[in-house]
């Protein structure tokens, strides 16, 4: 089945870019996703790309999709502390009703 | 407002016992799905459901079941919990097929003894 891969932790200092990378295995994704969890807290919708896009960019968020190497990224610019929390990359294969999550990485933002 | 609750923020049962986690939408959304989230496993799904009375295995279903009786209710059940299903439970629903929006519960916090 598909395999949705994050690294598990990522810190940076606050101002600085940060920058969240996810691989998948399964070419037939259709849209790719990215989710945050803040503490105590299900996850929200952050941004999500189709898979014809190679980016897309949305004020501080930018998704950066290189299909031919099955990787994505996520670039938060000006990184606040208030943006410390577990980001979740997912793909939807096809015309699919679920998703496929990764590990999710933990962003922690340092003063 | 979109809004999927969960009947319990925390929850503490006993090996053996039957366990019920209740998710609510009010988004009159077709799909609902459950998954669990364990530290450096991410999010696995158990179950997911397309309508009412209709469910679909996931990645990890062994040990739950699922009920959906009505449109707006997704019933996880742990038939005799076990220790290895202390974990925190997520709830998801959303629209149709395709690229349609997860909206999530807070969570269910599950400790077994």
């Amino acid at each position: 089945g598909e395999d949705v891969e994050q690294s598990l932790f990522l810190s940076v200092r606050e101002g600085d870019s940060s920058v969240i990378n996810c691989t998948y295995t399964d070419s037939s994704s259709t849209y790719l996703y990215w989710y945050k969890q803040e503490p105590g807290a299900g996850l929200q919708l952050l941004t999500y790309i189709f898979s014809n896009m190679d980016m897309k960019q949305d004020q501080r968020l930018t998704v950066l999709l290189n299909k031919k190497d099955k990787h994505l990224s996520l670039r938060i610019a000006d990184t606040q502390t208030g943006d410390s929390a577990i980001y979740f990359c997912a793909d939807l294969l096809g015309s699919a009703r679920q998703l496929t999550f990764g590990s999710g990485t933990q962003l922690t933002v340092l003063p | 407002d979109v809004k999927v609750t969960q009947s319990s923020r925390y929850l503490v049962k006993r090996t053996g016992e039957k366990v019920f986690l209740e998710c609510v939408q009010d988004m009159d959304h077709e799909n609902m799905f459950w998954y669990r989230q364990d530290p450096g496993l991410g999010l696995r799904l158990i179950y997911f459901s397309y309508d009412v009375k209709m469910k679909e295995k996931g990645d990890i279903p062994e040990g739950y079941s699922v009920s959906r009786e009505k449109k707006e209710r997704f019933s996880l059940i742990l038939e005799s919990a076990s220790t290895n299903q202390t974990s925190m439970y997520l709830c998801a629903s959303s629209q149709g097929q395709g690229i349609h929006e997860q909206y999530f519960g807070p969570g269910t916090r599950l400790t077994v003894t």
